[in-house]
């Protein structure tokens, strides 16, 4: 699986937007872009995923680097309840493949 | 009730037991995984099956066994466990897709 570059950790004030972003230089046209989070003592959540166009649910948005080598989760009003661990994660579409984890991105959202 | 259940929570054993930490799930997802995580490290794939028949090794799998007993439920064993199992361990399931996996809350281990 190709990796993924994230910043070790980000600071957020609460109600504000946050633009997590994420470097993937090596990936293929095959890879999908996907977002997971981890809150303190539970596992690891889906956020989101996309492959070449933006994405939005109700969790946050996703938009993607017209040549696909970087994105950037966004939440558009952070929450203490969004303080966790976002992982940047590319998985090939073919049916084999798996999720790899890195080490991520820890977002702490202060008053 | 949760859509991944595992089972302990928590676990304390002694080096050179042999312990089960079980996973059961009402998805009705046929990919089954069980990851290992580290204190500030990511998950690390140790085993995963992509239905009844089908397991495979990940990249940690050396110490470790599984056993696919039906779609729904997902055994992992530490034959003989030694202190550098001393982790938290996930089970998680994803439709044929690998598409929007679902994790359980964890198993604690500590080997003494």
């Amino acid at each position: 699986d190709a990796k993924t570059t994230q910043p070790n950790s980000m600071e957020s004030n609460e109600e504000e937007p946050v633009h997590l972003p994420c470097n993937h230089s090596t990936i293929s046209g095959t890879d999908y872009i996907h977002w997971y989070r981890q809150l303190p003592s539970q596992g690891p959540e889906y956020v989101i995923h996309g492959l070449t166009s933006n994405v939005n649910n109700r969790m946050a948005s996703l938009a993607i680097a017209e040549d696909r080598k970087s994105s950037t989760l966004i939440l558009h009003r952070a929450t203490l309840r969004d303080a966790a661990v976002y992982y940047c994660i590319l998985r090939d579409s073919g049916t084999a493949s798996k999720l790899t984890f890195g080490t991520g991105t820890r977002l702490q959202v202060t008053l | 009730d949760a859509d991944v259940t595992q089972t302990p929570r928590n676990r304390i054993t002694k080096t050179g037991k042999r312990i089960m930490l079980e996973c059961s799930q009402t998805k009705g997802h046929d990919r089954m995984y069980w990851y290992r995580q580290d204190p500030g490290l990511g998950l690390r794939l140790i085993y995963y099956s992509f239905d009844v028949k089908d397991i495979n090794k990940g990249e940690i799998s050396d110490g470790y066994s599984v056993s696919r007993q039906a779609q729904a439920k997902f055994s992992l064993s530490l034959e003989s466990a030694i202190p550098n199992q001393t982790a938290l361990y996930f089970c998680a399931t994803s439709d044929f897709r690998g598409e929007g996996y679902t994790f359980g809350s964890g198993t604690r281990l500590t080997v003494v």
